[in-house]
């Protein structure tokens, strides 16, 4: 039980690049968030998935899309990468009825130049 | 979502309890409050949660006054391993999205 994973774990960009980060999990979660955390600050939340086949926007939606296609899986996307895009990102989930409690991945740090 | 105020850092030695206070003036009837700890590059981990009066678990007690519009996290005799930084979230568990709003945090210092 793997719990949720992230990939990549690290990646550079250039300005005006694209890429793709995937957050995988293995519990069967309905819930689903990215969030992005600046040095020294707590985590701001991008995009966020009720269910599999849907999203919604969080508090930093701008530059970022987000798909849900696989009930297990939430992508990132970043169409054209810009400089205050550099963070470290964590995917998160959560599943049960009552439970509050969410599941963060290991984190992937992206830098774009 | 409710906005909450934690101190910035705090410093402890070992084995000694530490106490982190969270205020938070505007919660909603239906909001529980929520801790997570953080180490350096890792997503947080979920601690403990509650609704009012006392909650322990194996590793924290989370003490929430009658008008909850405060509450305190208590870790009884912190090791080194207890550095790290601690969020207090307020929101409604069985609301529609389940969104977690973070803070600044408080960062936890244990020394030898």
């Amino acid at each position: 039980n793997a719990g949720v994973t992230q990939t990549p774990k690290f990646r550079v960009l250039k300005t005006g690049q694209s890429m793709t980060l995937l957050c995988a999990q293995d519990m069967n979660h309905e819930y689903m968030y990215w969030y992005r955390q600046d040095p020294g600050m707590g985590l701001r939340l991008i995009h966020y998935s009720v269910g599999e086949g849907t999203t919604a926007k969080g508090e930093v939606p701008d530059g970022y899309n987000v798909s849900r296609l696989k009930k297990q899986n939430f992508l990132l996307g970043l169409e054209s990468a810009a400089p205050s895009q550099t963070s470290v990102y964590f995917c998160a989930s959560s599943g049960g009825p009552d439970s509050y409690e969410q599941y963060f991945g290991p984190g992937t740090r992206l830098t774009v130049t | 979502l409710a906005k909450t105020t934690q101190p910035i850092s705090m410093d402890s030695y070992e084995g000694q309890e530490v106490n982190i206070t969270c205020s938070h003036n505007n919660i909603a009837t239906n909001d529980y409050i929520t801790w997570y700890q953080q180490f350096p590059s890792q997503g947080p981990r979920f601690i403990i949660q509650g609704y009012k009066t006392k909650v322990t678990n194996e590793v924290a007690s989370l003490f929430i006054p009658a008008d909850r519009k405060s509450s305190t996290l208590s870790l009884p005799r912190v090791s080194l391993s207890d550095t790290a930084v601690y969020y207090c979230l307020v929101g409604d568990p069985l609301g529609s999205a389940r969104q977690l709003t973070f803070g600044s945090g408080t960062q936890l210092t244990v020394l030898p």
